[in-house]
């Protein structure tokens, strides 16, 4: 797949666990945030985002925390699946910018 | 609705050839990027378009690169001549103007052998 030599910390979980993936990111002044999942073959499909004036965002199965003060975002995802199995990127931006800056990604392994 | 498509999925090159990327966005979007990830490393930003426009090439990571965007729609990412050091997975993605959210494509793993 597109991940060979691509050392991802992993995550495993048991189906039907909740799962945390987390991220510290870079830049004080970015001001949106994204996580995206990345399937085998795939390019990144947008889960959720969440801007710097909230510190927390939900969506369907999906959480996203966002902690300014040191600079730490998550993800939880509830009663997680074996479609879940994926890689997890987040990336922060700045309006304006427009250019993302991803992380290196964590690979969630989802256990039956 | 199409989502942003690439082409080629993949492409195996000799070093010092020359290979063209393609990334269609999608329909309307104005705002189109180039981002790519080479072996072990992050996803990492190389440009932004605007319509036919370079916003921001800052990420281009040496002249053997060239984009293009002309009329607007569909982009080019021209690598001449290859390098071994080039070889990963070239993501193109878009957005609409005003919108934060960028759409990703499936990318082209190119390897340079």
């Amino acid at each position: 797949g597109e991940s060979v030599g691509l050392h991802l910390p992993t995550l495993s979980v048991q189906e039907g666990d909740n799962s945390i993936i987390n991220c510290a990111y870079s830049n004080s002044a970015s001001d949106y945030f994204i996580w995206y999942k990345q399937e085998s073959g795939k390019g990144p499909q947008f889960i959720i985002d969440i801007r710097s004036n909230m510190d927390k965002r939900q969506g369907q199965r999906v959480t996203v925390l966002l902690n300014k003060t040191v600079k730490h975002l998550s993800l939880q995802i509830a009663a997680t699946q074996p479609g879940d199995s994926a890689v997890y990127f987040c990336a922060e931006g700045r309006s304006g910018t427009y250019k993302y800056i991803f992380g290196t990604g964590t690979r969630l392994k989802v256990l039956a | 609705e199409a989502g942003v498509t690439q082409f080629p999925s993949h492409s195996v090159i000799e070093k010092g050839q020359t290979v063209t990327l393609r990334c269609d966005p999608i329909s309307g979007h104005d705002n189109l990027y180039w981002y790519r990830r080479v072996m072990g490393k992050e996803i990492k930003f190389l440009l932004h378009f605007v319509k036919e426009s370079k916003q921001d090439e800052s990420g281009m990571p040496n002249n053997r690169f060239l984009a293009e965007r002309t009329g607007g729609t569909y982009s080019t990412l021209k690598v001449q001549p290859a390098e071994l050091e080039d070889s990963g997975v070239y993501f193109c993605a878009s957005n609409l103007a005003g919108s934060d959210t960028q759409y990703f494509g499936p990318g082209t793993r190119l390897t340079v052998l």
